[in-house]
C-alpha cells in the first residue's frame, strides 16, 4: 500500500497569500496518477487537480499542482476566503488507492 | 448535468447487512468507473472499493479493510451502481459517498471527477 502524508497538519494563512501544501508517498508515484481534492465543511470533496498538473473543469488558475516521484505540491497562489478548506492528495497509481490525511487550510 | 445520488444508508447493528444504491444520470454510465469512499465522523477520506467499466472488464478492487464483507456491483442497464456491506462493525460507521472515475484519466487508473452528496451509516447497538 502506498502511503501519502500530507504537510503540514494545518496551515493559518490570510486571504491575499500563498498557500504551498505537500503530499510525500511511501514509493514513486507516476505524476500520471496523483490528485488533489478539496472539501469545504458538510460538503463533498470536489476533484481540483488529477495527473499532478491537470486542473479539473472549472477550477480556477490560482489552484496549480506540481511534483514528480515521492514528492508533490499544491499551490494556491492568492487565497481567496473560499478556499479555506481541507485538501486532500490521493494516489490512484495502484490499488489500493490511498488518501493523505488532509491539510486544514484556516483563516489567520 | 451528471449527478450521482446515493441511498439506503441508516442505522444499522453491529454484524448486520446494508446495502447502498449510487443512482446516476447525466453521462453513459457504462462508459466510467465507479468507486466508493468513505469517511468516518471528523476524520479524512478513506477509499474502499471500485468497479471498472465493461470495456475494462468490470475488474474490482476492494481496500483491506473491507475485502471479504463488502461487495461492489453494478447495473449498467439501471445506471445503478451497489454497495453490499455485511457483517458490518461499528468502525464502519461513515458517509459513504460513490464517485465516477474522471473523464481526464484513463477508466483503468482514474481519480474521481464527481462525487454524491453522500449516505450516512451508523453501525451501533
Amino acid at each position: 500500500e502506498i502511503l501519502l502524508t500530507q504537510s503540514p497538519g494545518t496551515l493559518s494563512l490570510s486571504p491575499g497569500e500563498r498557500a504551498t501544501l505537500s503530499c510525500r508517498a511511501s514509493e514513486s508515484v507516476s505524476t500520471k496518477y496523483l490528485a488533489w481534492l478539496q472539501q469545504r465543511p458538510g460538503q463533498a470533496p470536489r476533484l481540483l487537480i488529477s495527473g499532478t498538473f491537470r486542473r479539473a473543469t472549472d477550477i480556477p488558475d490560482r489552484f496549480s499542482g506540481s511534483g514528480s516521484g515521492t514528492d508533490f505540491t499544491l499551490t494556491i497562489s492568492r487565497l481567496e476566503p473560499e478556499d479555506f478548506a481541507v485538501y486532500y492528495c490521493q494516489q490512484y497509481n495502484r490499488s489500493p488507492y490511498t488518501f493523505g490525511q488532509g491539510t486544514k487550510l484556516e483563516i489567520k | 448535468e451528471v449527478q450521482l445520488v446515493e441511498s439506503g444508508g441508516g442505522l444499522v447493528q453491529p454484524g448486520r447487512s446494508l446495502r447502498l444504491s449510487c443512482a446516476v444520470s447525466g453521462f453513459t454510465f457504462g462508459d466510467y468507473a465507479i468507486s466508493w469512499v468513505r469517511q468516518a465522523p471528523g476524520k479524512g477520506l478513506e477509499w474502499i472499493t471500485f468497479i471498472r467499466s465493461k470495456l475494462y472488464g468490470e475488474t474490482i478492487e476492494y481496500a483491506a479493510s473491507v475485502k471479504g464483507r463488502f461487495t461492489i456491483s453494478r447495473d449498467d442497464s439501471k445506471n445503478i451502481a451497489y454497495l453490499q456491506m455485511n457483517s458490518l462493525q461499528t468502525e464502519d460507521t461513515a458517509v459513504y459517498y460513490c464517485t465516477r472515475g474522471a473523464s481526464s484519466d484513463s477508466q483503468w487508473n482514474f481519480s474521481s471527477d464527481y462525487w454524491g452528496q453522500g449516505t450516512l451509516v451508523t453501525v451501533s447497538s
